[in-house]
């Protein structure tokens, strides 16, 4: 079963540092996201993009953050200037379609560690 | 605003019990409920979805229901097993929201043998 692949595992950054998450979604999937997860917390919804735009973004993804697909299969979360409060598991998702009717596939995170 | 509640936060059961986890949503609009399951340091990893046009969905021994009236959905386990402990979470688009999932603040379901 195609899975969405996500890179590195684990990234330890120091607080101002820039940080870039990758993310290769499903072959066929048009809509990507990024959600992240503060240990013990729900997951929260970052950004959406499609056809090499973002199509919605949260509170949360202010500009400290930006997304670019810089290619034909990856598709990357820029943080610039880290702060502690980054400190989070990043998960990348994809779906087929964007219409509010389809399944999002999660890969398996980034965590990010501020130090 | 979106809201998604999401009850109970903690569950435990002994094993070869049925476990219910109930997902209350604010936007009448909602058309697609699905539920992942989250093992620890591990992914969201989809279950079970719903969409508008039904009330019941089966998958061997998970279950959805869905109840647009009263605006929830619950997610139904039977014949629990240890392996099925994990954190539960409901995630309703919210017709509001567009395209992204409103996560639940999650359901810990303890399993014990």
């Amino acid at each position: 079963e195609p899975e969405v692949t996500q890179t590195p595992s684990h990234q330890v950054t120091q607080m101002g540092q820039e940080v870039i998450l990758r993310c290769v979604p499903i072959s066929n999937h048009l809509y990507f996201y990024w959600y992240r997860q503060i240990l013990g917390q729900k997951v929260e919804f970052l950004v959406s993009f499609y056809n090499n735009e973002i199509s919605e973004k949260s509170e949360i993804f202010d500009d400290q953050f930006s997304v670019e697909r810089p290619d034909g299969s990856n598709f990357t979360l820029k943080i610039r200037s880290t702060k502690l409060e980054d400190s989070a598991m990043y998960f990348c998702a994809s779906s087929e379609e964007s219409s509010t009717n389809q399944p999002q596939h999660f890969g398996d995170g980034t965590r990010l560690s501020i130090l | 605003g979106e809201n998604v509640e999401q009850h109970p936060s903690t569950l435990s059961v002994q094993e070869g019990d049925s476990a219910v986890i109930k997902c209350t949503y604010s936007d009448s609009a909602s058309n697609y409920f699905p539920w992942y399951k989250q093992e620890l340091g591990k992914r969201p990893q989809l279950i079970i979805d719903i969409r508008s046009n039904v009330g019941e969905k089966k998958d061997q021994r998970i279950a959805v229901t869905l109840n647009k009236t009263a605006k929830h959905f619950s997610l139904h386990i039977t014949e629990t097993q240890p392996e099925d402990s994990a954190v539960y979470f409901c995630a309703p688009y919210l017709n509001q929201a567009g395209t992204a999932l409103i996560f639940g603040k999650g359901t810990t379901l303890s399993v014990s043998s």
